[in-house]
C-alpha cells in the first residue's frame, strides 16, 4: 500500500497569512493526488485533483503543486472560511488512502 | 442539483448486518464509479471500496479491513448505491460517506451528508 504523510499535524495562522501543507507518498503517484478540505461535522470537500488542478467553483487563493512523491497545498491569503482540516489523497492504486490530516486553527 | 443522500445507520450489535445506501439525484448516476468512505469518531477519513460503472464492468474493489465482510453494490435504474455490512465490530463505528468518483485522477467530487454507525453490545 501507498502511505501518505502530511505534515504539519496542525498549524496556527492568521486571517491574511500565506500557509503551505506538505504531503508525501511512499513511493511514486505520479500525479495522482488530491486535496480535500473538510469542516467539523460536514463531509469533505474536494479542491484540487491531478496535483494542481483546481476543482470547479474552489477560490483561486487554492492551488497544488508537485509530482511524484512530494506534493503541496497553498493558501496564498487566509479567510476565515478556510480554518479547517485538510487532507491529501493518492488515487494512483488502491487501497486509496489519505493523508492524517493538517488542522487549521486561528491564531 | 447534484446531490447524495446516505441512510441506514443506526446502532447495531457486534456480529450484526447493516445496509445503508445511497440516493443520488442531478447526474447520470450510471456513468460514474461510486464510493464508500468512512471516519471513526475524531479519526481521519478512510476508503471503504467502490463499484465501477456497468461500463467498465461495475467490478468492486474493497479495504482488506473490510474485504469478506463488506459488499458495495448499485441499481443504476433507481439511482442508487449501497453498503451491505455483515460481521460488524466495534471499530467498524463511524459516520459512513458514499462519494462520486469524478472519473479523471479518481477524485471524489461530490459527497453524501454521511450516516452515523455506532457497533455496540
Amino acid at each position: 500500500d501507498i502511505q501518505m504523510t502530511q505534515s504539519p499535524s496542525s498549524l496556527s495562522a492568521s486571517v491574511g497569512d500565506r500557509v503551505t501543507i506538505t504531503c508525501r507518498a511512499s513511493q511514486s503517484v505520479t500525479n495522482y493526488l488530491n486535496w480535500y478540505q473538510q469542516k467539523p461535522g460536514k463531509a469533505p470537500n474536494l479542491l484540487i485533483y491531478a496535483a494542481s488542478t483546481l476543482q470547479s467553483g474552489v477560490p483561486s487563493r487554492f492551488s497544488g503543486s508537485g509530482s511524484g512523491t512530494d506534493f503541496t497545498l497553498t493558501i496564498s491569503s487566509l479567510q476565515p472560511e478556510d480554518f479547517a482540516t485538510y487532507y491529501c489523497q493518492q488515487s494512483y492504486s488502491t487501497p486509496y488512502i489519505f493523508g492524517q490530516g493538517t488542522k487549521l486553527e486561528i491564531k | 442539483e447534484v446531490q447524495l443522500v446516505e441512510s441506514g445507520g443506526g446502532l447495531v450489535q457486534p456480529g450484526r448486518s447493516l445496509r445503508l445506501s445511497c440516493t443520488a439525484s442531478g447526474f447520470s448516476f450510471g456513468d460514474y464509479a461510486m464510493n464508500w468512505f468512512r471516519q471513526a469518531p475524531g479519526k481521519g477519513l478512510e476508503w471503504v471500496g467502490f463499484i465501477r460503472s456497468q461500463a467498465y464492468g461495475g467490478t468492486t474493489e474493497y479495504a482488506a479491513s473490510v474485504k469478506g465482510r463488506f459488499t458495495v453494490s448499485r441499481d443504476d435504474s433507481k439511482s442508487f448505491a449501497y453498503l451491505q455490512m455483515n460481521s460488524l465490530k466495534t471499530e467498524d463505528t463511524a459516520v459512513y460517506y458514499c462519494s462520486r468518483d469524478r472519473g479523471e485522477y479518481d477524485a471524489f467530487d461530490i459527497w453524501g451528508q454521511g450516516t452515523v454507525v455506532t457497533v455496540s453490545s
